[in-house]
């Protein structure tokens, strides 16, 4: 069964830093992009980056350049969301998708990340 | 990068069809045939109904459909189910590496 089970989100103050892994399992990791997407409460999905299938290429929202980093590890099947200088507006429930040919399937579980004071 | 456009709520009665439109611009829907779709329920991760425009994952009903006409993709849901009630968002490729989606459409079933 393709699958991807997240981890770490939480509480944490404007301007500090959090880390989102998403473990995949079922498929041969190495051989896909993968993706970030967020959804702020009460709000629609947004795209947050796309990630190449070796980590050598990254793409990202305007609203995150610069401040989010995706990032991969194909050894560990593992994907990554370091995320510094977090805003309030950053509040949001943080999901990783499986990305082939542009469709996003499956998707984890979701992570909440809330950037309060 | 800027949203898809999707009208905020549909609804239809059990057993009737509904139509969802997703509209963009030539960079993005017009563009390229990589126009997906999603369903999700409250609390639940996304799930894909539709890619590339019209085709089905497996073990989505045949009762989902998409497609797409210049600028605009849509989703029809025909014979609609109790089930169905959920928010449906349409995503594309945006050239560049880049993904959007849509702002997502409440559908209800009366």
């Amino acid at each position: 069964e393709v699958q991807l089970v997240q981890s770490g989100g939480g509480l944490v103050q404007p301007g500090g830093s959090l880390r989102l892994s998403c473990a995949a399992s079922g498929f041969t990791f190495s051989g896909y992009w993968m993706t970030w997407a967020r959804q702020a409460p009460g709000k629609g999905l947004e795209w947050v980056a796309n990630i190449n299938v070796d980590g050598s290429e990254k793409y990202y929202v305007d609203s995150v350049k610069g401040r989010f980093t995706i990032s991969r590890d194909n050894a560990k099947k593992s994907l990554h969301l370091q995320m510094d200088s977090l805003r309030v507006e950053d509040t949001a429930v943080y999901y990783c998708a499986l990305n082939n040919a542009w469709r996003f399937d499956p998707w984890g579980q979701g992570a909440r990340v809330t950037v309060s004071s | 990068q800027s949203a898809l456009t999707q009208p905020p709520s549909a609804s239809g009665s059990p057993g009737q069809s509904v139509a969802i439109s997703c509209t963009g611009t030539s960079s993005d829907v017009g563009g390229y045939n990589s126009v997906s779709w999603y369903q999700q329920h409250p609390d639940k991760a996304p799930k894909l109904i539709i890619f590339e425009v019209n085709k089905r994952p497996s073990g989505v009903p045949d009762r989902f459909s998409g497609s797409k006409s210049g600028n605009t993709a849509s989703l029809t849901v025909s014979g609609l189910q109790a089930e169905d009630e959920a928010d449906y968002y349409c995503s594309s490729y945006a050239g560049r590496y880049n993904s959007v989606f849509g702002g997502g459409t409440k559908l209800t079933v009366l």
